[in-house]
C-alpha cells in the first residue's frame, strides 16, 4: 500500500529564516505530487504541483519555492520567512491519469506540517 | 473552468441526526466528484468518490453522497450522527482544466456535533 510521509511535524522559525519541508511518498512510482498551504480558519491553496522529476508548476507567486529531485520527493523551500508564511503545510499524491484523459484521480494527503514564523 | 460551492461554512447537529452538507458545482461535462475530511491538525482523508458510475456513492463512516446532474449537486449524508464525525469537510472537483493534473477544493464546511 501507498504512504505518504511528512517532516517535521511542527516547526517554529523566526522571520528572515529558511525553510525546507520533505514530503515522501513510498508504494508507488511516478505519482504527481502537490503542495498545498491552509491558513488559520481557510481553505486549501494550492502552491506547487509536478508531474516528474523536475517539473514544477507555480500556482501563486510568493517566496517559496519547491523542487522534485527523485521521483517519490517533493521539497518545499524558502530563503526567507515572512509572518504570513505561517500555517499548515499538506502535501498530497495522486496516480497520474492516462494520456488524453483531462479528469484527475482523487489526491492523498500527508500528515501535514504545522508552520509557525515568529 | 470548474468550480466547488460548499453552502455553510458551519452547521450544527445533534447527536443522532442526520448530518446533510452542500455541495454544488459548475462544469461544462459532468465531472469527477470527491468528499473529504479533516480532523484537526491533521490531514485530508478521503470519504467518497464519483467517477461517473452509479450516483449514489457510499464512503467510509457511514457516509454517501448523491450525484445529481440536473441540480449540479453532490450533497454528503450520514443518516445519523456520531460525536466523532466533528471535523471539516472539503467538496472536490476535477474536470476538464488545461492541465490534468489538478482537483479544485470547496471552502470547507466545519460539522459540530451536540451531545
Amino acid at each position: 500500500s501507498q504512504t505518504i510521509h511528512q517532516w517535521p511535524a511542527t516547526l517554529v522559525q523566526p522571520v528572515g529564516s529558511p525553510l525546507s519541508l520533505e514530503c515522501t511518498v513510498e508504494g508507488t512510482s511516478n505519482p504527481n505530487l502537490y503542495w498545498y498551504r491552509q491558513a488559520a480558519g481557510r481553505g486549501l491553496q494550492l502552491l506547487f504541483y509536478s508531474v516528474g522529476i523536475g517539473q514544477i508548476s507555480s500556482e501563486v507567486p510568493q517566496n517559496l519555492s519547491a523542487s522534485r529531485p527523485q521521483d517519490r520527493q517533493f521539497i518545499l523551500s524558502s530563503k526567507k520567512l515572512l509572518l504570513s508564511d505561517s500555517g499548515f503545510y499538506l502535501c498530497a499524491w495522486s496516480v497520474p491519469p492516462p494520456g488524453g484523459q483531462a479528469f484527475s484521480y482523487e489526491q492523498y494527503f500527508g500528515p501535514g506540517t504545522r508552520l509557525t514564523v515568529t | 473552468a470548474q468550480s466547488v460551492t460548499q453552502l455553510g461554512s458551519h452547521v450544527s447537529v445533534s447527536e443522532g441526526a442526520l448530518v446533510l452538507l452542500r455541495c454544488n458545482y459548475s462544469s461544462s461535462v459532468p465531472p469527477y466528484l470527491f468528499w473529504y475530511v479533516q480532523y484537526p491538525n491533521q490531514g485530508l482523508q478521503l470519504l467518497l468518490k464519483y467517477t461517473s458510475a452509479a450516483t449514489l456513492v457510499k464512503g467510509i463512516n457511514g457516509f454517501e453522497a448523491e450525484f445529481k446532474k440536473s441540480e449540479t449537486s453532490f450533497h454528503l449524508t450520514k443518516p445519523s450522527a456520531h460525536m466523532s464525525d466533528a471535523a471539516e469537510y472539503f467538496c472536490a472537483v476535477s474536470g476538464l482544466y488545461s492541465s490534468a493534473s489538478k482537483i479544485i477544493f470547496g471552502s470547507g464546511t466545519r460539522l459540530s456535533i451536540r451531545p
